[in-house]
């Protein structure tokens, strides 16, 4: 069964930058899996950053970066503000029209 | 702009079938651009994809729920739609509908989610 990993929960400083990462429970993350990112904050629908690794979507402020690290995905947030305080949630394609997210970092900034 | 809705009962029984439907205001769903997709948040927790729909009415189902999950396209209504059958408490959720990109893959759109509980 795929897992795709995610850090539980991460914090940064104000200012700071931080890079959440997405994994795989079996195998590295590459662009074929055309990685996307999401912020959730309480009650609201998800909204998408970044897609096919590294292509802001519209409105995103260039604070917010996608990236290959290594054998995973990654999404770094430079410059944190305290509106960045969400959970973030990667989502990756497997193919035969199958996505798998995964479960979420919770993002502190204090 | 396209707008997704969700509707649909907000309380079902155990063992009973779960009904909801999107629909896409402002656009059509009979595109080759995207599929139509259901995910779904359980309280307090992360997101899980559920399943997807082509304009064609080609399915493409989570393996771990294929086999309670039915979703279709009515493209005169210009909707999609979800049926998860025998629900016990675990599919409690908020659902959303959303958007997927067909080339990149992605979701650009959701649905505001509708909550779904799981009781008698």
């Amino acid at each position: 069964q795929t897992v795709v990993t995610q850090e539980p929960s991460f914090s940064v400083s104000p200012g700071g930058t931080v890079t959440l990462t997405c994994g795989l429970n079996s195998g590295s993350v590459s662009t074929n899996y055309y990685p996307s990112w999401f912020q959730q904050t309480p009650g609201q629908a998800p909204r998408t950053l970044i897609y096919s690794t590294s292509t802001r979507s519209s409105g995103v402020p260039d604070r917010f970066s996608g990236s290959i690290l290594g054998n995973k995905a990654a999404l770094t947030i430079a410059g944190a503000q305290a509106d960045d305080e969400s959970d973030y949630y990667c989502v990756l394609y497997m193919g035969g029209g199958i996505s798998v997210f995964g479960g979420g970092t919770k993002l502190t900034v204090l | 702009q396209l707008q997704l809705q969700e509707s649909g009962p907000g309380l079902v029984k155990p063992s009973e079938t779960l009904s909801l439907t999107c629909t896409a205001s402002g656009g059509s769903v009979s595109t080759t651009s995207y599929y139509w997709d259901w995910i779904r948040q359980p309280p307090g927790k992360g997101l899980e994809w559920i399943g997807s729909v082509y304009y064609s009415g080609s399915t493409f189902y989570n393996p771990s729920l294929k086999s309670r999950v039915t979703i279709s396209v009515d493209t005169s209504k210009n909707q999609f739609s979800l049926k998860l059958s025998s629900v016990t408490a675990a599919d409690a959720a908020v659902y959303y509908c959303a958007r997927r990109h067909s080339s990149h893959r992605y979701f650009d759109l959701w649905g505001r989610g509708t909550l779904v509980t799981v009781s008698s």
